[in-house]
């Protein structure tokens, strides 16, 4: 089993519709959660982190953790085409102990207008 | 703040030359990661410095890949000699100290590599 688990994609949604983006990972030791959107020839960039179960939101996205089910995922509410990127869910392995980041895939989301 | 600086934006190269790639990090940042990204394997943590000193090298794929970082606000990643599968895009990264669990690493804007 991989580390950090994501579907590839792509996910297409309706603009104006909520995007629904999931991330498994496999050590339950992990603390805190990162999710970092990637255009397509740019650079990682972070727009959200949480480390609490339950829901965390930041405008239109809204991350939701579950430590017990090993789940985390990013909603985006009122999707709009400039949304269309790949998400990569990133994991510090083993609780933190580490300053490392495993990352998942990512995946792919395109906002059809 | 500049951000994190690569160098080269693009490189290519014919199959046994030596590769360099350059990274400058963020002005205060300890921590420095080198990453390489490929559409098969994703975005795969190769090495990574806490002032200035190798922490962790485990996914350096083999000993054609070197590291330095000889001083805070340099590091380069060195193949030697390059071989087509290395083509990717190798980006750099730097961060603060994690142990508040909350900070991040910042991504610079990669070097696209092209081994022929």
């Amino acid at each position: 089993q991989k580390e950090v688990e994501q579907n590839s994609g792509p996910l297409s949604v309706p603009e104006g519709a909520i995007a629904s983006l999931n991330c498994t990972y496999s050590d339950r030791g992990s603390q805190s959660f990162f999710w970092y959107r990637q255009y397509s020839g740019k650079s990682p960039e972070l727009i959200m982190f949480i480390y609490s179960n339950g829901d965390k939101e930041d405008g239109r996205f809204t991350a939701q953790l579950n430590k017990a089910s090993q789940y985390v995922s990013l909603l985006i509410r009122d999707s709009q085409p400039s949304d269309s990127a790949t998400y990569l869910c990133a994991v510090p392995p083993y609780g933190g102990a580490t300053n490392k980041l495993i990352f998942g895939t990512g995946t792919l989301l395109a906002v059809q207008p | 703040d500049a951000g994190v600086i690569q160098s080269p934006r693009h490189e290519v190269t014919e199959m046994g030359q030596e590769v360099t790639l350059r990274c400058k990090p963020i002005s205060g940042h300890d921590y420095l990661f080198w990453y390489r990204q490929t559409m098969m394997r994703g975005l795969e943590l190769l090495i990574y410095f806490n002032n200035n000193v190798p922490i962790d090298d485990s996914g350096m794929p083999e000993d054609r890949f070197s590291a330095k970082m000889p001083n805070a606000s340099f590091s380069t990643l060195k193949i030697q000699p390059s071989e087509p599968r290395d083509s990717a895009v190798y980006f750099c990264a730097s961060s603060r100290d994690y142990s508040t669990l909350t900070d991040t690493q910042y991504f610079g804007p990669g070097t696209r590599l092209t081994v022929l």
